[in-house]
């Protein structure tokens, strides 16, 4: 079956770097994109943007250019997200999310990472 | 950017009744070479990642129970649950995927009345 496991919570100081990790399994990793989205506390889903498997080539929404990476390893079919720079807006639950025909059939958990001094 | 509206912000049902949440999009989101409507909803409970309910604006994803059912075209859409559950409780979503950014509704937080 399809799953997809993030990487643990992550508490970091204001200008610190994170990277949080999505592992795939159970399907051919570079067969679907992959996507972010975020979700501040309390607040609803933003998409962050979206990388594509095959050829690496990412896509970043407006307000994610520049402190935002997504890579990927394909040889152990994971997605990453790096933050650098952070900020205490940073605070979010980070999502990672495979399309299914550009719908989003399947999530990771989420991995909390908090930004405070 | 394609904005998508909710309505109600929340909503308060009875169990066993039916509960009804709307989505507008900023514009069309039909794809007139293949009639699709690139349009989802999810259900996101407290602590947990959404799950996908409903693509194509009505088709439902499998193992979703039937009392869910999505219907509308162009940029008016709904998202009906026939005879609401306990474990319906939960905060919905509509989202577009005709272009990127992929946006999302601000959600929709269902309760019992």
């Amino acid at each position: 079956q399809v799953q997809l496991v993030q990487s643990g919570s992550e508490l970091k100081k204001p200008g610190a770097s994170v990277k949080v990790s999505c592992k795939a399994s159970g399907y051919t990793f570079t067969s679907y994109a992959m996507n972010w989205v975020r979700q501040a506390p309390g607040q609803g889903l933003e998409w962050m943007g979206w990388i594509n498997t095959n050829t690496g080539n990412p896509t970043y929404a407006q307000g994610f250019k520049g402190r935002f990476v997504f890579s990927l390893d394909t040889s152990v079919s994971t997605a990453y997200l790096q933050i650098s720079s952070l900020k205490a807006e940073d605070t979010a639950v980070y999502f990672c999310a495979r399309e299914s025909g550009s719908y989003y059939s399947y999530w990771g958990q989420g991995t909390l990472v908090t930004v405070s001094s | 950017d394609i904005v998508m509206t909710q309505s109600p912000a929340s909503l308060a049902v009875s169990l066993g009744e039916r509960a009804t949440i709307n989505c507008k999009s900023s514009q069309s989101v039909l794809y007139s070479s293949n009639n699709k409507n690139y349009l989802a909803w999810y259900q996101q409970k407290p602590g947990q990642p959404p799950k996908l309910l409903i693509y194509w604006a009505s088709t439902r994803e499998s193992g979703v129970p039937d009392r869910f059912s999505g219907s509308g075209s162009g940029t008016d859409f709904t998202l009906t649950i026939s005879s609401l559950q306990a474990e319906d409780v939960a905060v919905y979503y509509c989202q577009q995927y005709y272009n990127t950014p992929h946006t999302f509704g601000q959600g929709t937080k269902l309760e019992i009345k």
